[in-house]
């Protein structure tokens, strides 16, 4: 079946521009993480939304980031006034209800210049 | 929270030598200890995992190990391939249902 999906795959935008990433979970999928990789780093936790449970935003940076998810469908994680320390790969990630195992998505590529 | 502390960060070894990458974790509290690879240019993928009331799991040429007490658990992979080549983070979770702390990872570069 289809797997977890990102887009876009690579994002240039100017510092202090606005930035929407979008994630399309695998279909059934109730959990939804994403994650920050940057240039030879580990992933680091940002969010997680589990159902209609409140998200557990505790990873989030600054209050430049917020994500959203519509019911157990797509999710949108928004930068805003982007810097360039936000430069990264944002990696989604889904997992089954039951399941410990997370799929991941390709990732974004963001470069903000 | 918990913190997650993963050695070496590189290891080079010759094509069917073992490579054994090991993690250290904060929280007694965690008790789910998956391993992702990560190939280049690619999406991480879980390859094992381990859960708090065993102390090994094996897989074919892959295995990992848990000490509870030492709160630390480790990669085996045996007979490596250059296939093997990517880069592996472990991960801790106090439940595998909520979220991961992941190492910062270690590239395992296998030569022919």
């Amino acid at each position: 079946g289809a797997g977890v999906s990102q887009s876009p795959s690579n994002k240039v935008t100017e510092k202090g521009k606005d930035v929407e990433l979008r994630c399309d979970p695998i279909s059934g999928h109730t959990a939804l993480y994403w994650y920050r990789q940057r240039l030879g780093q580990g992933l680091e936790f940002l969010i997680y939304f589990q159902g209609n449970s409140a998200p557990d935003k505790s990873g989030l940076p600054s209050d430049r980031f917020s994500a959203e998810r519509t019911g157990e469908s797509v999710s949108t994680l928004t930068i805003q006034r982007t810097q360039q320390e936000d430069s990264a790969v944002y990696l989604c990630a889904s997992r089954d209800t039951w399941a410990y195992e997370q799929y991941f998505g390709p990732g974004t590529r963001l470069t903000v210049t | 929270g918990e913190n997650v502390e993963q050695h070496p960060s590189t290891l080079s070894v010759q094509e069917g030598d073992s490579a054994v990458i090991k993690c250290t974790y904060s929280d007694s509290a965690s008790n789910y200890f998956p391993w992702y690879k990560q190939e280049l240019g690619k999406r991480p993928q879980l390859i094992i995992d381990i859960r708090s009331n065993v102390g090994e799991k094996k897989d074919q040429r892959i295995a990992v190990t848990l000490n509870k007490t030492a709160k630390h658990f480790s990669l085996h992979i045996t007979e490596t391939q250059p296939e093997d080549s990517a880069v592996y983070f472990c991960a801790a979770s106090d439940s595998g249902y909520s979220t991961l702390t992941f190492g910062k990872g270690t590239m395992l570069l296998v030569s022919p």
